[in-house]
């Protein structure tokens, strides 16, 4: 059981250009989001899905974009990288209601330059 | 809206010492609250959760956290720590019903245990 699975660990790109940054589950869990974590600000929520098919913005969408065509899978792409996203960047997924501990993957630290 | 204050940015403290790290919620309605801690260059693990029940919730690793509603608080303590428990961990509530997997964190409090 891989549990959440976070692809690639280490990027570093130019400004101005794009990526996405892949994220797996395999526990079927309805719910899985991306969170940036900065020092001092803890992890804030970018986007979020209750399922396939559905996504929801979170409080810093900005500049990224997310799809779930699939329940297992939930990428962030980064359409247009900018400094300020210099980031390490989490996926987490956990069921949609009950026991709703959300597990972690192991993090992206991107470096915009 | 919902938010978390985790007022401590670092904590450090001498092995075997007692530890809190303190963690005020505020929200309107019912919550669930929760502890995590990540370990350097790891993902969080969540460490302990209060859902309903008893306001005393305990980890498998000595640490235990009280939920007290009046003060909207959830302070997670340890009587002896290790230096194994350096780490940074994080308080997050949630909603509880149908908004129960949105979490909300706070900005993390820094435990350095020293020998």
């Amino acid at each position: 059981n891989a549990g959440v699975t976070q692809t690639p660990k280490f990027q570093v790109l130019k400004t101005g250009q794009s990526m996405t940054l892949q994220c797996a589950q395999d526990m079927n869990h309805e719910y899985m989001s991306w969170y940036r974590q900065d020092p001092g600000m803890g992890l804030r929520l970018i986007h979020y899905s209750v399922g396939a098919g559905i996504t929801d913005q979170g409080e810093v969408p900005n500049g990224y974009n997310v799809s779930r065509s699939t329940t297992e899978d939930f990428p962030l792409r980064l359409l247009s990288a900018a400094p300020s996203q210099t980031s390490v960047y989490f996926c987490a997924s956990s069921l949609r209601s009950g026991n709703t501990e959300a597990f972690f993957g192991q993090g992206t630290r991107l470096t915009v330059v | 809206a919902q938010s978390v204050t985790q007022l401590d940015s670092q904590v450090p403290v001498f092995e075997e010492a007692p530890v809190e790290l303190r963690c005020n919620y505020s929200s309107s309605v019912s919550v669930y609250l929760f502890w995590y801690v990540q370990y350097p260059n790891q993902g969080l693990q969540l460490l302990l959760k209060y859902l309903s029940g008893s306001t005393l919730v305990e980890s498998i690793n000595g640490f235990e956290a009280e939920f007290n509603k009046s003060q909207t608080s959830f302070h997670l303590r340890k009587p002896s720590v290790h230096i194994s428990d350096t780490a940074e961990y994080f308080c997050a509530v949630s909603e509880g019903g149908d908004s129960s997997y949105k979490l909300i964190f706070g900005s993390g409090t820094r435990l350095l245990v020293r020998p």
